[in-house]
């Protein structure tokens, strides 16, 4: 069963314009974190943000937040003032507690800033 | 502090060849994974070691993938004899192992397969 969800294959984006980048996930686990990773077209995975399960807040990083609805199961990636170098591909993923701290990553966004 | 070091970055073979990839974690981290990203497509994790034991290897083929991590560290993925299908990208990843939910992975650079 898909236990991660990114729902746009690709988006695009005007420079300077906010994105959104949709993620939903499936778990009957009550503790869990959430995790954002962006990998450029050189390959490496770059951690972005992480939000805990049991976080009251919306995490921050930066330019980026993370839209989190835990009724909905939804772990949303804000990017704020989108650069150039945002273009990439952007992966949600969810560390589970109860599958031996397993990291389940979804299909992926590409992302395409506009100049 | 030094980041999870792969080798080689590029691998041409072709198919029926053999081929080993290398890995070396961050230093101190106990849980090591290897996954397979196909293009176009999402991680798949292909085997989890927690020290030198494996936590994970369902998704592992196993009639032509192994890996191993001797001694707790650097670990090795094979793979014999190779298919086209397994033309793909190679990551290796790290982490310290606790319990924790907010403990993040940290990648290599990648292998990345062509098999012809």
């Amino acid at each position: 069963a898909q236990k991660i969800t990114q729902t746009q294959p690709g988006m695009f984006v005007q420079e300077k314009e906010a994105v959104t980048l949709d993620c939903t996930y499936d778990t009957s686990d009550q503790s869990y974190g959430l995790f954002w990773y962006k990998q450029p077209s050189s390959g490496e995975m770059i951690f972005l943000i992480y939000q805990g399960s049991y976080d009251e807040q919306n995490a921050t990083e930066g330019r980026y937040s993370l839209n989190f609805q835990k009724a909905r199961k939804s772990a949303n990636l804000v990017i704020s003032a989108s650069q150039l170098g945002d273009s990439a591909m952007y992966f949600c993923a969810m560390k589970r507690r109860d599958t031996g701290n397993q990291f389940y990553f979804g299909t992926g966004t590409s992302l395409t800033v506009i100049p | 502090e030094a980041g999870v070091a792969q080798s080689p970055r590029y691998k041409i073979i072709e198919k029926r060849q053999s081929v080993a990839f290398w890995c070396n974690p961050i230093s101190g981290h106990a849980t090591l994974y290897w996954y397979q990203q196909i293009l176009g497509q999402g991680p798949k994790l292909l085997i989890q070691f927690q020290n030198n034991g494996v936590v994970d290897d369902s998704q592992l083929p196993k009639d032509r993938f192994s890996a191993e991590r001797l001694k707790g560290v650097d670990s090795t993925l094979k793979i014999q004899p190779a298919k086209l299908e397994d033309s793909a990208v190679y990551l290796c990843a790290s982490s310290l192992g606790a319990a924790a939910t907010n403990e993040k992975l940290f990648f290599g650079s990648g292998t990345q397969l062509s098999v012809l």
